[in-house]
């Protein structure tokens, strides 16, 4: 199993430009978790789906944040528009019913 | 709302003693799962350990064993026989299976010496 995998690894992008950060969830795993990690606040949970249906999207931070989850092997998370505190590392997580989560390797957002 | 504390911002052991990073926990739920992941400085988030609530005994991976008191709410991360490449961050996480989230504390920061 290739596990979680994230795309890209490292974004660096302009203030006001749309970013969009794409995810792989395990095959069979029926959780998928988009968190968010800075200094200042640790690792905070954005949203996350249950069978490709978003349950949760009370941490995601304002109206520019956006995610889907068009079918069970694929979610994106889109920033539109990016802003300079918005640079963080986003990782996506998946699990399957009530185990614990594998995390992808992240993707480093910096935006400037 | 669920809350998970690791009050050690950091903490330093001696290469082969053992380590105890703290966690305490706050639900209302009676059904929950605590988690341990440990996060080195390449970044990526590794799975230690688990315990459910209604586990009987504790929690033991190799050299962690985690250290469960229910009634303290506290699910402390035992590592013992510290090598070099534990340094790293270490998060305590609590799974609600009411909710389905997983909430992660602040992390610690173990230094392991030579």
């Amino acid at each position: 199993d290739a596990g979680v995998i994230q795309s890209p690894r490292h974004e660096v992008t302009e203030m006001g430009q749309e970013v969009t950060l794409r995810c792989k969830p395990i095959s069979g795993h029926d959780y998928l978790f988009w968190y968010r990690q800075t200094m200042m606040r640790g690792l905070e949970l954005l949203i996350y789906f249950n069978n490709n249906v978003p349950i949760d999207d009370s941490g995601m931070p304002e109206d520019r944040f956006s995610a889907k989850m068009p079918n069970a092997s694929f979610s994106t998370l889109k920033i539109q528009p990016s802003e300079p505190r918005d640079s963080a590392v986003y990782f996506c997580a998946s699990s399957f019913l009530g185990a614990g989560y594998t995390f992808g390797s992240g993707t480093r957002l910096t935006v400037v | 709302a669920q809350k998970i504390t690791q009050t050690q911002p950091g903490m330093f052991v001696q290469e082969k003693e053992a380590v105890t990073l703290d966690c305490t926990y706050d639900t209302s739920d009676p059904s929950y799962g605590l988690f341990w992941y440990k996060q080195p400085s390449s970044g990526e988030m590794i799975f230690l350990i688990y315990q459910g609530s209604y586990d009987q005994q504790n929690a033991t991976e190799g050299r962690y064993s985690l250290n469960f008191q229910k009634a303290r709410k506290s699910a402390n991360l035992v590592i013992s026989a510290s090598q070099l490449g534990d340094s790293a961050m270490y998060f305590c996480a609590m799974r609600e299976y009411n909710n389905n989230d997983m909430r992660f504390g602040a992390g610690t920061r173990l230094t392991v010496k030579p």
